[in-house]
């Protein structure tokens, strides 16, 4: 069965400093990857996903992940943090079979708060 | 615009009660998912379905049932049996399209009393 590790429940960094999420996975054929983002008593918003092609992917807000086969590894980056950038956020894995019900899995999140 | 409606945002019951959660899309979906959150589990898949009238259960599907009698709708019923109810619950409908993107609904918080 898929699954997805998020290390880390809470990230905190400063404002304008580097932002590292960290999501490894767990799967039997390379997944589809995603990273989704929920500011507070919201729904989910994307970021950015990776299904085939080149492994360093870029998303909405400046944030980028980079798909590591070898690490099974597809951790969430951001250059520079800012404020509005504080939210909750979710590696996610779904499988690739295009036929049937595909699962999509969920990490258990990271909290990132920025300081100012 | 296309989107994805949970309803109600906020609901409150009292212990016992069964209770129906609501979730539309207008995206032409084939795939909904029902998930729940909680502080620090992140969130949990109780039910998927891939088409109408056919749905499989996800990893705590114990205490819910859903329904799939039309491709727009996906009704959530927590059910009595559901001994720890109170929870942020999300709806989702995806793509069947090679790149998978899911929509989430702006969730609804229930809790039980």
């Amino acid at each position: 069965a898929q699954s997805v590790t998020q290390l880390g429940s809470h990230v905190s960094v400063s404002e304008g400093a580097l932002v590292l999420l960290r999501c490894n996975y767990s799967s039997s054929v390379p997944p589809y990857l995603f990273w989704y983002v929920q500011y507070p008593n919201q729904g989910l918003q994307l970021l950015l996903k990776y299904t085939t092609g080149a492994t360093l992917v870029k998303g909405i807000n400046g944030f980028e992940a980079e798909f590591k086969k070898s690490e099974t590894s597809f951790h969430l980056t951001k250059p520079s943090a800012h404020m509005s950038d504080a939210a909750e956020y979710f590696c996610a894995v779904s499988d690739k079979i295009p036929q049937g019900a595909q699962k999509l899995v969920f990490g258990q999140g990271t909290r990132l708060t920025i300081n100012p | 615009d296309g989107g994805i409606t949970q309803s109600p945002k906020y609901l409150f019951r009292k212990e016992g009660q069964n209770v129906t959660l609501s979730c539309e899309q207008n995206l032409n979906h084939d795939a909904m998912y029902w998930y729940r959150q909680d502080p620090g589990q992140g969130l949990r898949l109780i039910y998927y379905s891939q088409i109408v009238n056919d749905f499989q259960k996800g990893d705590i599907a114990e205490g819910y049932s859903v329904s799939r009698e039309k491709k727009e709708s996906f009704p959530l019923t927590v059910t009595s049996a559901q001994k720890n109810p109170t929870a942020f619950y999300l709806c989702a409908s995806r793509d069947q399209g090679i790149f998978g993107k899911a929509f989430f609904g702006q969730g609804t918080r229930l809790t039980v009393v």
